[in-house]
């Protein structure tokens, strides 16, 4: 099955720095990629996502970068704030409606 | 309605009782789910139901029994539970056609199993 490795598993920086966050997966017929952000007490909420047929997909501040060929997929973020800070999870669509999320990623910002 | 809502936010239960968790969204999704999630975990998959009837299940113990009574409700049904059951239980829903996956989660249900 799909296996989803995310690098780091925690990352400080500071407010208005950027901030990246990577994963790679092991099926090559995977064609759907979702970054999840988790605040404390809260539901992972879905903030930006990408297609096998796009490299590159930015909202704002956030944006997301595809490599089929390396089988990795980045998300970054930058002019980081306060409110930013949260858990991200990335996730590989595995077959029609299952999700494999990556381990996670603790993201401090620190004022 | 862009909200998949969840009751309750908390439950602490027996390991002899039986009780249910609600999921409900007004998206005109045709896909919902329930995953687990442990503290410091990724959410991990337990059911999927497509236009009401169970497509995935992830060898989930008998003791969680799914139900869908109709495109908009999803129930869990508990009984019998572990300790090791308490975990934080996340509705999730998706339009569930062609090849569109964005699930949109609910806030969850924090469970506790005494």
């Amino acid at each position: 099955g799909e296996n989803v490795e995310q690098h780091p598993s925690t990352l400080s920086v500071q407010e208005g720095d950027s901030a990246v966050i990577k994963c790679t997966y092991s099926d090559s017929a995977s064609n759907y990629f979702p970054w999840y952000k988790q605040e404390l007490g809260k539901g992972p909420q879905l903030i930006i996502d990408i297609r096998s047929n796009v490299g590159e997909k930015k909202d704002q501040r956030i944006a997301v970068t595809l490599n089929k060929t390396a089988k990795h997929f980045s998300l970054h973020i930058t002019e980081t704030q306060p409110e930013d800070s949260a858990v991200y999870f990335c996730a590989v669509q595995s077959g029609f409606q299952k999700l494999v999320f990556g381990t996670g990623t603790r993201l401090l910002v620190s004022p | 309605d862009t909200e998949v809502t969840q009751t309750p936010k908390h439950l602490v239960m027996g390991m002899t009782n039986k009780k249910s968790l609600k999921c409900e969204q007004h998206m005109g999704h045709r896909a919902m789910y329930w995953y687990k999630q442990k503290a410091k975990k990724p959410p991990e998959l337990m059911f999927v139901y497509s236009y009401e009837k169970l497509s995935i299940n992830e060898s989930v113990p008998s003791r969680f029994s799914p139900e869908c009574p109709n495109s908009s409700l999803l129930n869990l049904h508990l009984h019998a539970l572990q300790p090791e059951d308490s975990a934080l239980y996340l509705c999730a829903s998706s339009p569930g056609q062609g090849s569109h996956n964005e699930q949109f989660f609910g806030p969850g249900t924090r469970l506790t199993v005494l």
